[in-house]
């Protein structure tokens, strides 16, 4: 079965410092791999998504990760951080196999200004 | 584009009482799903439907009854709700079961 932990419940960035999010995984085929995002009292959009080819996949705002398939990880990048980027951000994972969707705990970001 | 709604937004309960969330899409889309999110953790499966008329058990049905009577509208039952039980439930839709979920704004269950 799939499974995804996100080490971070909580990371504070300066704004305009980079920022990345971590997330592995947990499933021995190739998996869909999704970051989304949640802000206060709103539902989960989808800030990107993997299925194939290029590792590095870009998305809304300026965010991007990187699939390692030898790390098991699908980490979340930005260069430079806005403080309407505070939110919760869940990475997330299915497989082909079962068509099941897992998400992480999230990792809420705090942008000081 | 296309919206997801959820009512109520706050849904305030007794113990043992049932309770009754509604959802519903104008995307069109097949599948949609019950997730429910307490305070610090990730969203767990409740129940999924891949069609109208179907439903499937997720990781956390028991308590739970779903319908999906209209291929737009999923409705999730909590058949007897816990004292200080507290949680955000989230609905879902997407077009295949592995693909985007598009989500409702949730609603916000307190049970006195």
């Amino acid at each position: 079965a799939q499974s995804v932990t996100q080490p971070d419940a909580r990371v504070t960035v300066s704004e305009g410092a980079s920022l990345q999010l971590r997330c592995k995984y947990s499933y021995s085929g190739t998996p869909y791999l999704f970051w989304y995002v949640q802000y206060p009292r709103q539902g989960l959009q989808l800030l990107l998504k993997y299925y194939s080819g290029d590792p590095v996949v870009q998305g809304v705002n300026g965010f991007e990760a990187e699939f390692i398939k030898s790390n098991s990880s699908f980490h979340l990048r930005k260069a430079s951080v806005h403080w309407s980027d505070s939110a919760v951000y869940f990475c997330a994972v299915s497989a082909h196999s079962n068509n099941r969707i897992f998400f992480g705990d999230g990792t809420q970001l705090v942008v000081k200004p | 584009g296309g919206i997801i709604t959820q009512t109520p937004k706050f849904l305030i309960g007794q113990e043992g009482q049932k309770l009754t969330l509604k959802c519903q899409q104008n995307f069109n889309h097949d599948t949609m799903y019950w997730y429910r999110q307490d305070s610090g953790k990730g969203l767990r499966l409740i129940y999924y439907s891949i069609t109208e008329n179907d439903l499937q058990k997720g990781d956390l049905s028991e308590g739970y009854d779903a319908s999906r009577e209209k291929k737009s509208s999923f409705s999730l039952t909590v058949t007897s709700a816990q004292k200080n039980e507290m949680a955000v439930f989230l609905c879902a839709s997407s077009i295949e079961r592995e693909d985007t979920l598009y989500f409702g704004a949730g609603t916000r269950l307190s049970v006195l």
